[in-house]
């Protein structure tokens, strides 16, 4: 069964500063991966997903990822944070023909002034 | 606009007690889900349907069942709440053609 791991349980990072989670699966073909954001209180909103074919992925509120597959990595950036992400950032893994999701533990992002 | 629902938002309840959790979806999908979210766990897969009348287990399904008599709603039910049943539920749908799933906006239970 496929796995994820989010070696980062919390992040601090100044406001305007790079931010980057990491995000490491487990599966032996090549899996749908996926990035989602909670906000405090709210349910789970897509980021970004990658299935095929560019490997650098872009997605809604400025964040971009990256898949590596000699690394198993599906990292998150984005260059210049804004105090609004501050949330839980949690990765996801999904294989071809089953349509569950494996989800990380999660990590919490807090954006200093 | 089509959209995924919860409710209640929050529910408190006694241990013993049965407890339904309700997830309704205006998309038509045919996938949808249910997970549980625990601090240090993220989303845990409870329950998960392809379909009407198809209903399979994850991997926390015990004291959780679910009925699928139509596309659009997926009920979760806790035959009888446990305290170890706290914890805040989500629901979600799979859209086919993206491959995407999406979810609702959560259920906080307690169970006291």
């Amino acid at each position: 069964a496929q796995s994820v791991t989010q070696p980062d349980i919390h992040i601090t990072v100044s406001e305007g500063a790079s931010l980057e989670l990491r995000c490491n699966y487990s599966y032996g073909a090549t899996p749908y991966l996926f990035w989602y954001v909670q906000s405090p209180g709210q349910g789970l909103q897509l980021l970004l997903k990658y299935f095929s074919g560019d490997t650098l992925v872009q997605g809604i509120k400025g964040f971009e990822a990256e898949f590596k597959r000699s690394q198993s990595s599906f990292n998150l950036r984005k260059p210049s944070v804004h105090w609004s992400d501050a949330a839980e950032y949690f990765c996801a893994v999904g294989i071809t023909n089953d349509y569950k999701l494996s989800f990380g533990a999660g990590t919490t992002v807090t954006v200093r002034a | 606009d089509a959209e995924i629902t919860q409710s209640p938002r929050h529910k408190i309840t006694e241990t013993g007690r049965q407890v339904t959790l309700a997830c309704h979806q205006t998309w038509n999908h045919n996938n949808m889900f249910w997970y549980r979210q625990d601090l240090g766990h993220g989303l845990r897969l409870i329950h998960y349907s392809y379909g009407v009348q198809d209903t399979n287990k994850g991997e926390v399904s015990d004291g959780y069942s679910v009925s699928r008599s139509n596309t659009e709603d997926l009920p979760l039910t806790l035959e009888s709440a446990a305290s170890s049943q706290t914890s805040v539920y989500f629901c979600a749908s799979r859209d086919d053609g993206t491959d995407t799933q999406y979810f609702g906006p959560g259920t906080r239970l307690t169970v006291l």
